[in-house]
């Protein structure tokens, strides 16, 4: 069974500081996805990082993968309050023969950035 | 461009009650998910469809069935409602299954009582 962890699940933080969120999976994957969602709203895709060593960077958010260490981070630069929201990483597995299990959510980091 | 559309947005049902929530894409993916979200529990997936015409069980299938209408709607049933099943309720679809980046309705918000 495919376990999805983030840490940490809840997170503040001062406007202007650095910090970083991380995802472990428990297995093999070249997948990993990250959402935000804004309270009582959607989620809304950040970013799709689709083989190990994959790096994107929007703004003042990057993500990494390394497949490896069955690892995904999302490291948050400067913070502003407008980051303010629940992210989520979630991760698929394309079985050999084709079958899949869809995604796997973590639990979800809810960040709040204070000025 | 309305990507997924759910129907409807908030919902109130009384024990033992049935409904069906509806969602459609106009995006002419193949696939198709339902999944709930509770409070500290992440999004866990129902029921998905991986093409038109299939349907399976995800990770909590228990007192709900679906639908795949056609390659843009796929409903969402609750028989015999319960407290248990108050949650927000997505639909996502995605361009094939599992596979790639998954696009969210707006939700439903699904109270029990």
């Amino acid at each position: 069974e495919l376990k999805v962890e983030q840490n940490p699940l809840f997170l503040s933080m001062q406007e202007g500081k650095n910090y970083t969120i991380y995802c472990n999976y428990s297995t093999t994957s070249d997948r990993l996805y990250w959402y935000r969602q804004d309270p009582g709203k959607s989620l809304e895709s950040l970013f799709v990082l689709l083989s190990n060593g994959a790096v994107k960077q929007e703004g003042r958010l990057m993500a990494s993968l390394d497949t490896k260490a069955r690892l995904s981070t999302l490291h948050i630069t400067a913070a502003v309050h407008d980051l303010s929201a629940t992210y989520f990483c979630a991760v698929d597995i394309l079985y050999s023969g084709g079958g899949a299990d869809g995604l796997t959510f973590g639990k979800g980091t809810h960040l709040i950035i204070q000025p | 461009n309305a990507g997924v559309t759910q129907t409807p947005k908030f919902q109130v049902l009384k024990t033992g009650q049935s409904m069906t929530l509806q969602c459609a894409q106009d995006m002419n993916h193949n696939s198709m998910y339902w999944y709930r979200q509770d409070p500290g529990m992440g999004l866990r997936l129902i029921y998905y469809s991986a093409s038109e015409g299939t349907t399976d069980k995800g990770e909590v299938p228990n007192g709900y069935n679906v639908s795949r209408l056609n390659k843009r709607e796929f409903s969402l049933r609750l028989e015999s409602a319960a407290p248990s099943q108050t949650s927000v309720y997505f639909c996502a679809s995605s361009e094939a299954w599992g596979r790639t980046e998954a696009f969210f309705g707006q939700g439903t918000r699904l109270t029990v009582v």
